[in-house]
């Protein structure tokens, strides 16, 4: 168990639908990034959140987007969804995201159905 | 750009004999290189990293990794396989520009018979 939690598992809905996924990240840790996995794509960056801030983007869509709370927790937003969004999403979360190279220990996922 | 490559997409072997699960690398600059591992329906867990520090990086479950430099590679090694090793295994470099962001490899499968 890494400490990074999200919720909910699975997540299983409709083209042009909008969802929510959440993490909670390890006690302690100020930065939480965003991942997806998908069959066709690999492993990839979405975005990373810095102590309430955005910090770095990755490939992540236009119609999606993320916030990170005063309470550090994150939530993905993912809107107007596509077949193509099915995936598993992972949030990872490290005690800085600076310059120097800390962990990122990942959460469980959420599998994410788009039908 | 920073890049991982994995040779292999699906390595197989036998309990008890050793595990090779190759990786190379593309930096412009020393890299840090990660290897992590996602069983089945879990998450993906860190097995070992390395940072400037010792080439030779032991990490948990017996696993350790070997940077070398003039051939770009950060390959993988167990001396003996449990079943319990069959997962797969991803090879990442993290990001220049000092924001922690990971690039991930395609990973490999491994499958472990008895």
């Amino acid at each position: 168990d890494s400490g990074v939690t999200q919720t909910p598992k699975h997540l299983i809905t409709a083209t042009g639908q909008r969802v929510t996924l959440r993490c909670s990240p390890r006690s302690g840790d100020l930065s939480v990034y965003w991942y997806q996995q998908s069959l066709d794509q690999g492993l990839q960056f979405l975005i990373q959140y810095y102590n309430g801030e955005e910090r770095a983007k990755g490939n992540i869509l236009e119609r999606f987007s993320a916030q990170q709370f005063p309470d550090l927790h994150s939530e993905l937003n993912l809107s107007s969804l596509e077949l193509g969004d099915s995936a598993l999403y992972f949030c990872a979360s490290s005690v800085e995201g600076g310059l120097h190279t800390d962990t990122q220990y990942f959460g469980p996922g959420t599998r994410l159905t788009v039908l | 750009a920073q890049s991982v490559t994995q040779l292999d997409s699906h390595v197989s072997v036998s309990e008890g004999t050793p595990v090779l699960l190759r990786c190379n690398y593309s930096s412009s600059y020393s890299p840090s290189l990660f290897w992590y591992v996602q069983h089945p329906n879990k998450g993906l867990q860190l097995l070992l990293k390395y940072t400037s520090a010792a080439t030779l990086v032991k990490g948990i479950n017996g696993f350790e990794a070997e940077f070398k430099k003039s051939e770009t590679s950060f390959h993988l090694t167990k001396p003996s396989a449990h079943m319990s090793d069959a997962a797969e295994y991803f090879c990442v470099v993290r990001s220049p520009g000092g924001y922690n962001k990971l690039i991930f490899g395609a990973g490999t499968r491994l499958a472990v018979h008895p």
